[in-house]
């Protein structure tokens, strides 16, 4: 089975803030790396499918890179509705495993 | 407007069942492969299971293999979770989540999820 590790497990930041998320998974993965963005008490949406390219409705703040097994999640200002927990999967095979969160604080 | 309901959640004793369904509505259920995907109490997301659009091919994680049955009657347009042998490690929110169309894997619309919780 594929791990999935991401850094920092929390970050604090603040509005306007540029910042970066990253995720490495145990073995490479090519470009089959998701990311996703959850709230407290609601569930994950999904922001950025197959490492780079923007899910329809996701602001362009946001951008994902990386291949093989390192990936970077950026936010390039940081807007009070982003504070958030952030997950990174991997759908490159079954078991379709994610990153431990990483928790985006004010 | 992509739509999914999950509904059958609850409290149930170890070594118990329990049957969680997802009503969809707003796209062509049986054009998708379907995941059931849980998170237990403060912590992280962790997939379970995958069924594709026939129903004749699904996927289970191995901590529940043999113990749980994903399942979808297409002409209702609801996907199905059987769980069996229910553990206290099995107590979670579980949603229900539709693979994107494109090439690659993506949960691209996750219902509001439902509770199910293994206590005696």
């Amino acid at each position: 089975d594929i791990q999935m590790t991401q850094s920092p497990s929390s970050l604090s930041a603040s509005v306007g803030d540029r910042v970066t998320i990253t995720c490495r998974a145990s073995q490479t993965i090519s470009i089959y790396l998701n990311w996703y963005q959850q709230k407290p008490g609601k569930a994950p949406k999904f922001l950025i499918f197959a490492a780079s390219s923007l899910q329809s409705g996701v602001p362009s703040r946001f951008s994902g890179s990386g291949s093989g097994t390192d990936f970077t999640l950026t936010i390039s200002s940081l807007q009070p509705e982003d504070f958030a927990t952030y997950y990174c999967q991997q759908s490159y095979s079954t078991p379709y495993s994610f990153g431990q969160g990483t928790k985006l604080e004010i | 407007e992509v739509q999914l309901v999950e509904s059958g959640g609850g409290l149930v004793q170890p070594g118990g069942s329990l049957r969680v369904s997802c009503a969809a509505s707003g796209f062509t259920f049986s054009s998708h492969w379907m995941h059931w995907i849980r998170q237990g109490p403060g912590k992280g997301l962790v997939w379970v299971s995958r069924i594709n659009g026939d129903g004749r091919r699904t996927d289970y994680a191995d901590s529940v293999k043999g113990r749980f049955t994903i399942s979808r009657d297409n002409a209702k347009n609801t996907l199905y979770l059987q769980m069996n042998s229910l553990r206290a490690e099995d107590t979670a929110v579980y949603y229900c989540t539709r693979d994107q169309l494109t090439g690659s894997v993506g949960f691209d619309f996750w219902g509001q999820g439902t509770m199910v919780t293994v206590s005696s």
